[in-house]
């Protein structure tokens, strides 16, 4: 059963657009969840984490949301540049420490 | 250290050997995180230590895996007769508190 579902899995768009990933969770009762970012040969870096408690975080071009009622986050993206170009992972808490991850979303900026 | 080391960065072996994957996590991080990212999955959790010990070993595939935690720092994953679907790239990540997740850059195991 997929607990994490990311769409799309693949997305590629010209440098400046705005954008939106998705990511779907079947449990209700989630401690928070988080939105990760993994380059090539690298590790995964934490970008933004919401609350459950909360609707949403900002960092930067960043704004990420979650909706638990209908098991929904999204992360937004403003004016997107090549360097966004990564792949893009959320993971969801049921406890304070074991993650439970989706699949990804690969996000390919166009210069 | 200033990050989460891990080594080694990539490991060939044979079907059937016994392997060993280290993890150097961040000085004074008291909890530890192994994970396991198979070709085009998300990552699985594999164990958990708080200290040197783990309250939750749920995740390890199958008897063949195992961890420990000495001193509060270093981890050592150890898979004994490697089998071909135990190739995946291992992530180690370790925190201070709940939220403050530092990931090493992996090792990348293949078992031909």
């Amino acid at each position: 059963k997929q607990e994490v579902t990311q769409i799309p899995a693949a997305l590629s768009v010209p440098e400046g657009e705005n954008l939106v990933l998705n990511c779907s969770f079947t449990d209700s009762a989630i401690y928070n969840l988080q939105w990760f970012r993994q380059d090539p040969g690298k590790g995964l870096t934490s970008l933004l984490l919401i609350q459950s408690s909360q609707r949403e975080q900002t960092s930067g071009r960043l704004n990420a949301s979650l909706d638990k009622s209908s098991g929904r986050s999204t992360l937004y993206i403003a004016a997107s540049q090549p360097g966004d170009s990564a792949t893009y992972l959320c993971a969801f808490s049921r406890s304070n420490y074991q993650l439970i991850w989706g699949a990804g979303t690969k996000l390919i900026i166009k210069p | 250290g200033a990050g989460v080391s891990q080594s080694p960065s990539n490991k060939v072996t044979e079907k059937g050997k016994d392997v060993e994957l280290r993890c150097d996590p961040i000085s004074g991080h008291t909890a530890l995180y192994w994970y396991r990212q198979s070709l085009g999955q998300g990552l699985e959790f594999l164990i958990y230590f708080q200290g040197n010990s783990a309250p939750d070993k749920s995740g390890l595939p199958s008897d063949r895996f195992s961890a420990e935690r000495t001193g509060g720092s270093v981890s050592t994953l150890t898979i004994q007769r490697t089998q071909q679907e135990d190739s995946a790239v291992y992530l180690c990540a370790s925190s201070l508190d709940r939220y403050g997740y530092t990931f090493g850059s992996g090792t990348r195991l293949t078992v031909v």
